[in-house]
């Protein structure tokens, strides 16, 4: 299973509504991830299970979609926000992990 | 709370074995919740699932790694380890250890990274 991210990158300004989407080539549920990643440091758990959202996670992150369409949405940007975030699945019968190829969100 | 941490040579030489330990702390890698797994990013360059080791001893692994890598739990069965075997320059890269839903695959904890390089 392959994932897709659009846009590849993206600037935007603080307090703008950010849409990231994640393409799956075949259906995959609701089985994926969302993760933000700062330079230099380790990926951070967003959202699980499509929509649910990791606790001490800001509530302005929201995920959405199912089956081979899902949506990362971010309400108001933040500064903190400026990073780039991978989608990732599992596959249920391989039980092998794919991340998308990232987004990259930077400041207009 | 949980913790993981990498550890190992930060240089290898071409064609030799990379190999990494990632301890866990606050967890236990026997958990039936949770399989633990192996991710790098080569620098500027996306996140790469690397593979993973189940409870029960299972392994999976990326099919365009799988002939050279090498998942295994120690004894202690809070450490894991990775074995890259014939390594390039194309293997230089941040290592990640991180745990994963057994159930939807989401890794919620991981270690810090470590970066390995390949140059002779």
């Amino acid at each position: 299973i392959q994932l897709t991210q659009s846009p590849s990158s993206l600037s935007a300004s603080v307090g703008d509504r950010v849409t990231i989407t994640c393409r799956a080539s075949q259906g995959i549920s609701s089985y994926l991830a969302w993760y933000q990643q700062k330079p230099g440091k380790a990926p951070k758990l967003l959202i699980y299970g499509a929509s649910s959202l990791q606790s001490g996670v800001p509530s302005r992150f929201s995920g959405d979609g199912s089956g081979t369409e899902f949506t990362l949405t971010i309400s108001s940007l933040q500064p903190e926000d400026f990073a780039t975030y991978y989608c990732q699945q599992l596959n249920s019968y391989s039980r092998r992990v794919t991340f998308g190829p990232g987004t990259k969100v930077d400041i207009k | 709370q949980l913790q993981l941490q990498e550890s190992g040579p930060g240089l290898v030489r071409p064609s030799e074995t990379l190999s990494l330990t990632c301890t866990v702390s606050g967890d236990s890698i026997s958990s039936r919740n949770y399989f633990w797994g192996w991710v790098r990013q080569p620098p500027g360059k996306g996140l790469e699932w690397i593979g993973s080791i189940y409870y029960s001893g299972n392994t999976h692994y990326n099919p365009s790694l799988t002939r050279r890598v090498t998942i295994s739990v120690e004894t202690s069965k809070i450490q894991f380890s990775l074995k890259v075997n014939s390594v390039t320059a194309a293997d230089t890269a941040v290592y990640y250890c991180a745990r994963h839903s057994a159930n939807w695959g989401f890794a919620d904890y991981w270690g810090q990274g470590t970066l390995v390089t390949v140059s002779s």
